[in-house]
């Protein structure tokens, strides 16, 4: 029972354009939302969290929105880049305990020059 | 540099043989986790400690064993009741509740 879903194993977009990354949950618990960054034979590294009190939050290029009506966030990226070409994962947690993060299986960007 | 660094990155193991894998943090976080992941799929929790001297299953523990006797260090050992071992392993750690600060990974291949 797959809790975290993305349903995109890839994207792929051009170099200066939006990446819009999804994620679907199905816990209404979940109160905590994270994305992590990965590159291949590497650990993730984390990108940008969002909490359920809040629909958005911003960090410099990359944004992520919360609909919790519709238990589906998704991470923007404008304008995309060339090194921004990774694995990303979403992760989600209930009563904010980082123990039990659900994590989806990762949507691959590839960024075209 | 503060980080947490796992060893080693790629290691074989032949069939009814324990491994352990290490993972070392210099971050002084109190929170410490390991993860296994699988192609096409997302990371799975197999243990994690909250602090020393204690640690929980995650979902997978069945054929794995950790310990926690200091707080910068946290091995895991594969042992030969895991049926199918062959995976990537990452070790985390965090300040309680917050991002994790994940090491660069380990590959184990069976035999």
């Amino acid at each position: 029972d797959q809790q975290v879903k993305q349903n995109s194993p890839s994207l792929s977009v051009q170099e200066g354009r939006i990446s819009i990354l999804n994620c679907d949950y199905t816990n209404s618990m979940f109160d905590y939302f994270l994305w992590y960054k990965k590159y291949p034979a590497e650990g993730p590294t984390f990108l940008i969290s969002i909490s359920s009190i809040k629909d958005k939050n911003e960090d410099g290029r990359f944004t992520v929105f919360l609909n919790k009506s519709a238990k589906h966030l998704s991470l923007h990226i404008v304008p995309s880049q060339p090194g921004d070409s990774a694995v990303y994962f979403c992760a989600a947690s209930a009563l904010g305990g980082n123990y039990q993060l659900i994590w989806g299986a990762g949507t691959k960007l590839i960024i075209k020059p | 540099d503060g980080g947490i660094t796992q060893s080693p990155k790629y290691l074989f193991r032949k069939e009814g043989q324990n491994v352990t894998l290490s993972c070392e943090q210099n971050l002084n976080h109190d929170a410490m986790y390991w993860y296994r992941q699988d192609p096409g799929q997302g990371l799975r929790l197999i243990y994690y400690s909250q602090i020393v001297n204690d640690f929980q299953k995650g979902d997978i523990a069945e054929g794995y064993s950790v310990s926690r006797e200091k707080k910068e260090s946290f091995p895991l050992t594969v042992t030969s009741a895991q049926k199918n071992p062959t995976a990537f392993y990452l070790c985390a750690s965090s300040i309680g509740v917050g991002e994790l600060f994940f090491g660069e990974g380990s590959r184990l291949t069976v035999l």
